[in-house]
C-alpha cells in the first residue's frame, strides 16, 4: 500500500461548482497534514494545513479523519484559477520529512 | 523577504556530465530539503540537511548523487555522470525548525529543470 494515495483525476467541474478530493495514508502514526497546489510546470505551494477538529480557508475546507486515515478538501464555489493539481501530504513520525501523494488533477472549465 | 531561491532554472547537460543544482534557505530557516519530480510523477523525497549535517539521505540514489550544505553558503545537489533517467525538476526546500512535532511545514524554491541530452 502506498504511504499516500490519492485519485489522480482530472476532476472537470464548471465555475462554480463544488468539488471534494480525499486522501488516504497508510501510516496511522502520522503527525501533521497539509494541502499543497501546484501549477504546471511550477512548484509545490502550501495551500493549508489539516486539523483534527477541521478548518476552513474562504472557499477551502480541509477536514482529517484519523480512525478512517483519511484527509479531505472541499472546494467551493469553484474558481478558474482553482485549476491546479492538488498534493495531499503527511509528515510521519520517526521521519524528518514531508511525504508526498502524487496530487488530484482539478480543471475548472467556464 | 526572499524565499527558498535556487539556481540555475533550466540546466542542459550531456550524458556523462556533472550537473550541480544550487538552494538558499529563506532567511532564517537552516533545513533544507530536496525534493526530485520525475515527468508525470509525484514529488520523492531525496536528502534532509542541516548545516553542515545530512540529517537523512534515505531517497538519495546510491551512486552518482550527493549534496551538502556548508557552513557558509547555498545547499548544493550534485549529480555525477548524468544519465537521461535524471533529466527531472529538482525541488530544494526549507523549514525554520524540525519538522517532527513542530507543525511547520516546508517552502519551496522554483525549482530547477535538468534536462539530460
Amino acid at each position: 500500500r502506498k504511504e499516500v494515495e490519492q485519485d489522480p483525476g482530472p476532476f472537470n467541474v464548471p465555475e462554480g461548482a463544488t468539488v471534494a478530493f480525499n486522501c488516504t495514508y497508510s501510516n496511522s502514526a502520522s503527525q501533521s497534514f497539509f494541502w499543497y497546489r501546484q501549477d504546471c510546470r511550477k512548484e509545490p505551494k502550501l495551500l493549508m494545513s489539516v486539523y483534527s477538529s477541521g478548518n476552513e480557508d474562504g472557499r477551502f475546507t480541509a477536514q482529517l479523519n484519523r480512525a478512517s486515515q483519511y484527509i479531505s478538501l472541499l472546494i467551493r464555489d469553484s474558481k478558474l484559477s482553482d485549476s491546479a493539481t492538488y498534493l495531499c501530504v503527511v509528515v510521519n513520525s520517526g521521519y524528518s520529512t514531508l511525504t508526498f501523494g502524487k496530487g488530484t488533477m482539478l480543471l475548472v472549465s467556464p | 523577504n526572499a524565499g527558498v531561491m535556487q539556481n540555475p532554472r533550466h540546466l542542459v547537460r550531456r550524458r556523462g556530465q556533472e550537473a550541480r543544482l544550487r538552494c538558499s534557505p529563506m532567511k532564517g530557516h537552516s533545513h533544507v530539503y530536496w525534493y526530485r519530480q520525475l515527468p508525470e510523477e509525484g514529488l520523492k523525497f531525496m536528502v534532509y540537511l542541516q548545516k553542515e549535517n545530512i540529517i537523512d539521505e534515505s531517497g538519495m540514489p546510491k551512486e552518482r548523487f550527493s549534496a551538502e550544505f556548508p557552513k557558509e553558503g547555498p545547499s548544493i545537489l550534485r549529480i555525477q555522470q548524468v544519465v537521461r533517467g535524471d533529466s527531472a525538476a529538482y525541488f530544494c526546500a526549507s523549514s525554520p525548525t524540525p519538522l517532527q512535532g513542530s507543525g511547520n511545514t516546508i517552502y519551496f524554491g522554483e525549482g530547477s529543470w535538468l534536462t539530460v541530452v
